[in-house]
């Protein structure tokens, strides 16, 4: 079993529509999780950052973390053309930015006008 | 936020060859940087951390002889796959931490070896 497995893609959905993304992992040394973005073409980019189990809200971004389930969401609301790119679920066991990052395998999404 | 440059974005080679890339922090110093490499369907994976003025760290299985990392400078990091075989090809991108905070990524760099 991989250490952390992400919903297989792509994905479309239309404009407006709330999206849902998924991984789950199996290390239990996970504490700090994170989302990137990444365009096409870029590096991925941090999008959210939540420690521990709990929501986080950013705007029409909303990351949630259920460690008993060892589960990961990501929600994002009245989606936009824009949010069109590849999103990764990412987890280390150690907080920092020099600590070790472990990704999902990512998946794209495609927001229709 | 932070700048990571890396060059090239993408590269071809002919088998047998050496190809370096080159990953820099343009606004920032950077003590660690990370190499991952991302096969076509797979997950960013770690493949070493360079650490300016000593030597990597390599991930387990990653042959240190093929992919030679120096950091010699708190600005720039170097990749070089020598001896390239068509199975090393892949996305190849780097991270450096900025200011303690988060992990700043390159563009990447597609390496096609033919």
């Amino acid at each position: 079993q991989k250490e952390v497995e992400q919903d297989p893609g792509p994905l479309s959905v239309p404009e407006g529509a709330i999206v849902s993304l998924n991984c789950t992992y199996s290390n239990s040394a996970f504490q700090y999780f994170m989302w990137y973005r990444q365009y096409s073409r870029k590096g991925p980019e941090l999008l959210m950052y939540t420690y521990s189990s709990g929501n986080k809200e950013d705007g029409r971004f909303t990351a949630q973390v259920d460690k008993s389930s060892k589960y990961i969401s990501l929600f994002i609301r009245d989606s936009q053309p824009s949010d069109s790119a590849t999103y990764l679920c990412a987890m280390s066991a150690r907080a920092g930015a020099n600590s070790k990052l472990t990704f999902g395998k990512g998946i794209t999404l495609s927001v229709r006008p | 936020g932070a700048v990571v440059s890396q060059h090239p974005s993408r590269v071809i080679c002919k088998s047998g060859t050496s190809v370096k890339i080159e990953c820099r922090s343009l606004d920032f110093q950077a003590t660690t940087m990370f190499w991952y490499r991302q096969f076509p369907k797979q997950s960013l994976m770690l493949m070493a951390t360079s650490n300016e003025g000593s030597k990597a760290t390599y991930e387990q299985g990653v042959e240190k002889d093929k992919f030679l990392i120096n950091h010699a400078s708190l600005t720039l990091s170097t990749l070089t796959v020598t001896s390239a075989h068509p199975e090393d090809s892949s996305f190849y991108i780097c991270s450096a931490p900025a200011w303690g905070t988060e992990a700043f990524f390159g563009q990447g760099t597609r390496l096609t070896v033919v």
